[in-house]
């Protein structure tokens, strides 16, 4: 079984400052990643994903994630906070099985909240 | 190309009736998966339809069901509607092919069950 751990449920940085959104994820086999993004009263946009290639992904709106086997973690970054950042995060974890798996396990939500 | 689009956007139920959302899918994506997101559980996987044929399930009861049809449109259903059936249903389209894994999501549709 899968499962992702998002350390803290509320972020609060100020704009310009450094954002970390944390997720440690548990899986029996090589995982499939991704971070999502939701804004009030929207879907999920996918912000990025890993996919056993490059362990430093960038994606969209400036963010990045590194995936650390070791810790088996995948936290996402972004170097400088824009009040456009404000909506809720979610990581989500799927296998890396070779067949055909499209079930998402996400994580409980990081809601950030940028501070002018 | 045209995103995910779901419909309805809005939906007010009483509890015992019965509900269907309908989703359709990203031009050329042939798996559609829904997910159910509420305040308590979170996002929790439903199931996944791959060319018509249901290929993953979650761990729901038999009153939700679905649906995919030749063009990979896809529906959703629950019956004998409860309270605790309030959420956002969100559905998403992937090509369905292996290799990679991302879905794309609708806006979603908001069941409210009274």
């Amino acid at each position: 079984a899968q499962s992702v751990t998002q350390l803290g449920s509320h972020v609060s940085v100020s704009e310009g400052a450094l954002v970390l959104l944390r997720c440690n994820y548990s899986s029996s086999v090589p995982p499939y990643l991704f971070w999502y993004v939701q804004y009030p009263n929207q879907g999920l946009q996918l912000l990025l994903k890993y996919t056993s290639a490059a362990t430093l992904v960038k994606g969209i709106n400036g963010f990045e994630a590194e995936f650390k086997k070791s810790e088996t973690s995948f936290h996402l970054t972004k170097p400088s906070a824009h009040m456009s950042d404000a909506a809720e995060y979610f990581c989500a974890v799927t296998r890396n099985s070779g067949g055909s798996n499209y079930k998402l396990t996400f994580g409980k939500g990081a809601l950030l909240t940028v501070n002018p | 190309k045209a995103g995910v689009t779901q419909t309805p956007r809005y939906l007010i139920k009483t509890r015992g009736q019965q509900v269907t959302l309908s989703c359709s899918p990203i031009s050329g994506h042939r798996s559609v998966s829904w997910y159910q997101q509420t305040p308590g559980q979170g996002l929790q996987f439903l199931f996944e339809y791959f060319s018509e044929t249901q290929r993953n399930k979650g761990n729901f009861p038999g009153r939700f069901s679905g649906r995919q049809f030749s063009n990979s449109r896809s529906e959703m259903n629950v019956s004998t509607l409860e309270l605790g059936d309030s959420a956002l249903y969100l559905c998403a389209s992937s090509w369905g092919g292996g290799q990679t894994y991302e879905q794309y999501f609708g806006p979603g549709t908001r069941l409210t069950v009274t």
